[in-house]
């Protein structure tokens, strides 16, 4: 069966610090990949997804970066955390178009 | 780029009482996903629907895909304390680049004793 594991769980970081969040998915090959953003008490921000190795689709500008290094492998990244980059991060998958996405258990981000 | 309205915001419900919410969309879409999200979790699939008027039920959980491919609703029936949580709507668009999976602002669902 296929598996997300997405770490830290939780993660405090002061402004100016790197950032990167890993997210691995086994039991499939070529996956969707996704990362979503969600701010306290809110919905979910698409950030990044990928379709493939190196092949990597932003959605909104900011602060942040993804690479896809590896098949299963999705890496969230940042040089210099701001204080609005706060907020729980989480990594999904897909088996392709028209198929449902499972996600992972999320990272708590906190920045002081 | 696709928005998705859902609706209520927030319910406080009696145990026992059925339960609806709804998502529409500004656009077409392929596959309707319903998510549940408790407190420090990532979401959990309840319910996929791909085909306009299609319904589908998982245990006391009921959707409809619409069938103008523009909405869809989650029921449920005979709530329960357990069923509280975060509700999420998703859409995958039918346009080029419908990889992306779109979520809903989500419906805060709270029973009252």
């Amino acid at each position: 069966s296929q598996t997300i594991h997405q770490w830290p769980a939780t993660l405090v970081q002061p402004v100016g610090s790197p950032l990167s969040l890993e997210c691995t998915v086994e039991g499939t090959s070529n996956p969707n990949l996704y990362w979503y953003r969600q701010a306290a008490g809110r919905g979910l921000q698409l950030l990044f997804y990928s379709v493939g190795i190196g092949q990597i689709s932003s959605e909104v500008p900011q602060n942040l970066s993804a690479s896809r290094p590896q098949d299963r492998q999705f890496i969230l990244s940042s040089k210099k955390l701001l204080l609005s980059d706060s907020g729980f991060y989480l990594c999904a998958w897909r088996g392709g178009v028209n198929t449902e996405a499972f996600f992972g258990q999320g990272t708590r981000l906190t920045v002081v | 780029g696709q928005q998705l309205n859902q609706s209520p915001q927030s319910m406080f419900i009696q145990e026992g009482e059925d339960v609806s919410m709804n998502c529409t969309s500004s656009s077409i879409f392929n596959t309707w996903l319903w998510y549940k999200q408790e407190p420090g979790e990532g979401p959990v699939l309840l319910i996929a629907l791909y085909k306009a008027g299609e319904l589908t039920s998982n245990g006391r959980l009921t959707a409809q895909f619409g069938i103008t491919r523009k909405d869809s609703f989650l029921n449920i029936s005979a709530s329960i304390p357990s069923d509280v949580g975060i509700y999420f709507c998703a859409g995958q668009g039918s346009n080029f680049g419908n990889e992306k999976l779109t979520f809903g602002t989500g419906t805060r669902l709270t029973i009252i004793p």
